[in-house]
């Protein structure tokens, strides 16, 4: 059974500029989260979609979206780069309890914007 | 919301030692405590995880507790082994204002386990 895939696994963008990362969760689970993780702040919850829909969003500006697919499949993207959004953002996946059952999180898409 | 402290920031024990990770939660609410293991260039991966409905629970080597009273919950680990070497996290899950229940983490915690 395939993991949870994230592409691109590194990015360098330049402050201003706009990017997208792209998550595809297990098979069967309809359940996609978002986190971002710094050093100093750990793990930070942005978003989580199930079934297309938006069921929870942590404290970020409006800068940072998401949205997710009929298969799944799950994007997020943050406008208007800063340079404190330099950070590892991890995708999870479950079967659809949400946070109260295991997530399955991918290996991350490292983006640095100079 | 939710606020998770976790102690220490990095550890260091000799191999065959225990380690004890250590953290409090601030919402009476929460309902589910797992703690993950993060590997250098992985995501993180569930170890164990507890429910406010047990106190403790064991899995071979690791072991987790948890006070409700308190609020706090700890990850024993036993007899550790170089391949522990790892950055920890615990988490805990509270129902939000949408019905479902969203995770915040700890900062984490470093663990390094030396020959």
């Amino acid at each position: 059974k395939a993991g949870v895939t994230q592409t691109p696994r590194y990015l360098i963008k330049t402050r201003g500029q706009q990017v997208t990362l792209s998550c595809s969760p297990i098979s069967g689970h309809r359940s996609v989260s978002w986190y971002q993780q710094t050093p100093g702040q750990g793990l930070q919850f942005l978003f989580e979609y199930f079934s297309e829909t938006q069921r929870n969003k942590g404290n970020f500006p409006g800068r940072f979206s998401g949205r997710q697919f009929s298969n799944s499949r799950s994007e997020m993207n943050v406008s208007t780069l800063e340079l404190g959004d330099s950070a590892l953002y991890l995708c999870a996946s479950s079967a659809g309890q949400g946070a109260t059952g295991e997530l399955f999180f991918g290996e991350g898409s490292r983006l640095t914007v100079l | 919301g939710e606020n998770v402290e976790q102690h220490p920031s990095t550890l260091s024990v000799q191999e065959g030692d225990s380690a004890v990770i250590k953290c409090t939660y601030s919402d009476s609410a929460s309902n589910y405590f797992p703690w993950y293991k993060q590997e250098l260039g992985k995501g993180p991966q569930l170890i164990i995880d507890i429910r406010s409905n047990v106190g403790e629970k064991k899995d071979q080597r690791i072991a987790v507790t948890l006070n409700k009273t308190a609020k706090h919950f700890s990850l024993h680990i036993t007899e550790t082994q170089p391949e522990d070497s790892a950055v920890y996290f615990c988490a805990a899950s509270n129902p939000r204002n949408s019905g479902y229940s969203t995770l915040t983490f700890g900062k984490g915690t470093m663990l390094l386990v030396s020959p």
